[in-house]
């Protein structure tokens, strides 16, 4: 169990500029994550995949963003556009069947900051 | 619409002291609850987590909650601070009910602070 990975770590942008992060989730886990987190707030949904389906998407993800994961293993977050309100940290998580309860377990994060 | 709830933004112990973070949800229907912890630039690592079954939860590094439907809450303790516990803390509940975990919400969380 290598655990979940993102890169980069951290991405400074100006505004306007596309940026585009990974998350490699754990390999055997078919659900995979995105969330938000802001200074001061809890981590808010942004997006789910079961295996390569896109099975729910938030009203926090604008037409600006879109998710994929193409083969069902890793997934990358695009941010068209970046405005100021962008400036968070992403969150990745990955998960077992969510039947028997299991956990989600969370990479360390995409730090973005716009210029 | 499920929610959770977490009073308290900041809470400070002495080293040693008795930890308690409070965490109450709604929900219509049964919930799983999660407790994580998260350090400075990092990502949330599991504490603990309800799903069905006893009420009394442990968890990683001395923790454990409780769950009580009657009072909707999901209290975390520790019976003695470490200075390592220092961190935010938060309450997390899915958002599909107990059978279909979905997205999980959060709380705001707890910044705990541990006095020498």
């Amino acid at each position: 169990d290598t655990g979940v990975s993102q890169n980069p770590r951290h991405k400074i942008t100006k505004r306007g500029q596309n940026v585009t992060f990974r998350c490699d989730p754990i390999s055997e886990h078919n659900r995979l994550y995105w969330y938000r987190q802001t200074l001061g707030q809890g981590p808010e949904f942004l997006t789910y995949f079961q295996n390569e389906a896109q099975l729910e998407k938030s009203r926090l993800l604008s037409d600006r963003f879109s998710a994929e994961r193409p083969k069902g293993s890793f997934s990358t977050l695009e941010i068209q556009r970046t405005e100021q309100g962008d400036s968070a940290m992403y969150l990745c998580a990955s998960s077992l069947s969510p039947d028997r309860g299991q956990p989600q377990h969370f990479g360390d994060g995409t730090r973005l900051s716009i210029l | 619409a499920q929610s959770v709830t977490q009073l308290g933004s900041h809470v400070s112990v002495s080293e040693g002291a008795l930890v308690l973070l409070r965490c109450n949800y709604s929900s219509s229907v049964p919930p799983y609850l999660f407790w994580y912890v998260q350090y400075p630039n990092q990502g949330l690592q599991l504490l603990l987590k309800y799903t069905t079954g006893a009420t009394l939860v442990k968890g990683i590094n001395g923790f454990e909650a409780e769950f009580k439907k009657s009072e909707t809450s999901f209290h975390l303790t520790k019976p003695s601070a470490h200075m390592s516990d220092a961190a935010e803390y938060f309450c997390a509940v899915t958002s599909g009910g107990g059978g279909s975990q979905g997205n999980l919400i959060f709380g705001k969380g707890t910044k705990l602070s541990v006095k020498p």
